[in-house]
């Protein structure tokens, strides 16, 4: 079956450092991947899609490119600021029916010191 | 706009109890979900509903009852509960329309059962 696999946390950064939140996936076809984000307290709000082999899905500073012939979807973004303290998920939806369910990663917590 | 909104947001309960969660959503999607959020687990979906009158189980069902009564709200049952079932769970919705297929989470509820 489907499956996510992304890297686990706690990742601890200080401002403006570097992020990747690696992800990679098992699914058949061509799935749509998404990131999602987590604010403590909060529900899951999406952060960035792509849909198809080699589009790059970018929101907020974050990208993340649809690597088929790795089936990854690392989430990078160049300068961490403290209000992306978050638990980010990255997640597939299956690319075959109308089966629209999202099968998640477990998540991965950011935390970004000042 | 509300979105998706789940009430209650907190709620104890004794092993034994019953309880309903509900959700509503006012974006006349025609999806609906209820997912589990357990620590180091991300999110299991617990059941889903592709339309009004419909439901089908997702990957840990076991416990719980559902029913999608009226297009914008998707009820989940507990009837007897059981510490196991102690989570957060969240609702969410989306449309039928694969280009548009974004989930839409609720603020999620959190439950304890003792």
């Amino acid at each position: 079956g489907d499956s996510v696999t992304q890297m686990e946390g706690p990742v601890t950064l200080s401002e403006e450092a570097f992020l990747t939140i690696n992800c990679t996936y098992t699914a058949t076809g061509y799935p749509s991947l998404f990131w999602y984000v987590q604010y403590p307290g909060e529900g899951l709000q999406l952060l960035l899609k792509a849909t198809k082999a080699d589009d790059k899905g970018s929101n907020k500073g974050f990208e993340a490119t649809y690597r088929k012939e790795t089936t990854s979807f690392h989430l990078e973004k160049g300068s961490v600021q403290v209000s992306d303290s978050a638990v980010y998920f990255c997640a597939l939806s299956p690319s075959g029916g109308s089966n629209y369910k999202l099968t998640f990663g477990k998540g991965t917590l950011l935390t970004v010191n000042p | 706009n509300a979105g998706v909104t789940q009430t209650p947001k907190f709620r104890v309960l004794k092993t034994g109890q019953s309880m309903t969660l509900l959700c509503a959503q006012d974006m006349n999607h025609e999806y609906m979900y209820w997912y589990r959020q357990d620590p180091g687990m991300g999110l299991r979906l617990i059941h889903y509903s592709v339309g009004e009158g419909t439901t089908a189980k997702g990957e840990v069902p076991d416990g719980y009852n559902v029913s999608r009564l009226k297009k914008q709200n998707f009820l989940l049952g507990l009837e007897s509960a059981a510490p196991s079932q102690t989570s957060v769970y969240f609702c969410a919705s989306s449309y039928e329309d694969r280009a548009k297929n974004i989930q839409y989470f609720g603020a999620g509820t959190r439950l304890s059962v003792l």
